[in-house]
């Protein structure tokens, strides 16, 4: 079946240290994204990335970092520049533009600090 | 900037009960409009959605109607059942943007047999 694969489940950051975050897709999907979802609090855009080799900030890009190097794989880094990185991380992706198609999401990454 | 607004939670309901989630909009334009559903621990899925106004999204018994007079895209069921717990986001899609995606901040249901 495609779908989104996100690893790891959980994951677990120390101070000063950066973390990478895995998303892979087999849906042939152009588009891919990131989100942050905090409790209590809806989905926050964090990069995006329309096609391959390129890629374009969200909302809250600062303290993240991005790739796409391959059309399947969208990995986020999360910095020692992130001060307050514990969340829960949703990648995403969507066939055209996601303002009018559905998006199809990982089942998460959730970040905690050490 | 776009928004959107949906009813605070948590929503508890015995089975079989009738389900509203309200959500409310504020947009230029035509919007698309979406209800995901995320279960705990998972990501969001895709429940319905419609394109332009007086359309109609339906899936799984869950029904939406585009307003565009009343800014309104409200989630409804007649008969829930435990396994609708989870939490429903209310999102737009502002055309012209692969980036232009609002969601709501989401309304948890929970089904007690």
């Amino acid at each position: 079946d495609g779908g989104i694969t996100q690893s790891p489940k959980y994951l677990f950051r120390k101070e000063g240290q950066n973390v990478t975050l895995s998303c892979e897709q087999n849906l042939n999907h152009d588009a891919m994204y990131w989100y942050r979802q905090d409790p209590g609090q809806g989905l926050r855009l964090i990069y995006y990335s329309q096609i391959v080799n390129d890629f374009q900030k969200g909302d809250i890009a600062e303290g993240y970092s991005v790739s796409r190097e391959k059309k399947e794989s969208f990995p986020l880094t999360v910095t020692s520049a992130q001060k307050n990185p514990t969340a829960f991380y949703l990648c995403a992706s969507s066939i055209g533009d996601a303002s009018n198609q559905p998006q199809h999401f990982g089942d998460g990454t959730r970040l905690s600090i050490l | 900037g776009d928004s959107v607004t949906q009813m605070e939670g948590p929503v508890t309901l015995s089975e079989e009960a009738f389900l509203t989630i309200n959500c409310t909009y504020t947009a230029t334009g035509y919007p698309s409009l979406f209800w995901y559903v995320q279960y705990p621990g998972e990501g969001l899925q895709l429940l319905l959605k419609a394109t332009k106004a007086d359309d109609k999204g339906s899936n799984k018994g869950f029904e939406a109607t585009y307003r565009k007079e009343t800014t309104s895209f409200h989630l409804e069921k007649g008969s829930v059942q435990v396994s609708d717990s989870a939490v429903y986001f209310c999102a737009l899609g502002q055309s012209g943007g692969y980036q232009k995606v609002t969601f709501g901040t989401g309304t948890k249901l929970q089904v007690i047999p």
